[in-house]
């Protein structure tokens, strides 16, 4: 079983500021996609990346993918509530259809 | 993306006995995933279910205590046998997006086993 470690666990933030979401694996995923999960609800897939170095952006989200292709950030610049839940990352192995879900991380963004 | 729909969306049930998760899918595709979200974790995938063959089932879960179905190529159900309070959780199913690497979800159905 391949482990993604993701930090924080926990994140608590006024609305406004900035934070970032880490995502780091010893394996190395041909793919890696992140999610979103709210109370309630299945997780949502905010974005995949592919490419090691491999930068997307999602009007305030920032998503890196590592150059080796074993780690990724998401960066949220101006937090908003709307942007509270759970965020999971979730890695391909290459040649493998399933996906390993990282351990992680609730955020809170306070009004 | 594909429109999934799970049934029921939560039950309650007493330790011993089974239910039966219904998945379905408003698309064709070739494969599905059963995943388990237990209270504050993330997700742990079962197995995966193909249409026309046996599911396969991740390291530590067997058929005998969660047998999948997939009749066709839009719906899958999974069971949860004899169950414990230690089978309280989340179930989730997914399938396989065009995009490499991409799943999407249903709602979930939770469960509490008392």
């Amino acid at each position: 079983t391949q482990l993604l470690e993701q930090s924080p666990q926990f994140l608590s933030i006024q609305e406004g500021e900035n934070l970032t979401v880490y995502c780091n694996s010893s394996s190395v995923f041909s793919s890696l996609q992140w999610y979103r999960q709210e109370p309630g609800e299945g997780p949502v897939l905010l974005v995949t990346v592919v490419t090691g170095g491999e930068v997307k952006k999602l009007k305030r989200l920032t998503f890196q993918f590592g150059d080796a292709r074993k780690d990724s950030s998401l960066h949220i610049t101006a937090a908003q509530p709307g942007d509270t839940g759970l965020y999971l990352c979730a890695g391909e192995e290459t040649g493998a259809n399933n996906l390993f879900f990282g351990t992680g991380t609730r955020l809170t963004v306070i009004p | 993306s594909a429109v999934i729909s799970q049934k029921p969306s939560r039950d309650i049930c007493q330790r011993g006995t089974s239910l039966t998760i219904q998945c379905q899918v408003d698309s064709q595709v070739t494969m599905m995933f059963w995943y388990r979200q237990q209270p504050g974790q993330s997700l742990t995938l079962i197995a995966t279910a193909n249409q026309g063959s046996e599911a396969t089932y991740e390291s530590g879960f067997v058929i005998d205590k969660f047998p999948i179905s997939r009749p066709n190529l839009t719906f899958s159900t999974l069971t949860v046998s004899n169950m414990s309070p230690e089978d309280s959780s989340i179930y989730l199913c997914s399938v396989e997006g065009q995009a490499q690497g991409t799943q999407y979800f249903g709602p979930g159905t939770r469960l509490l086993v008392l």
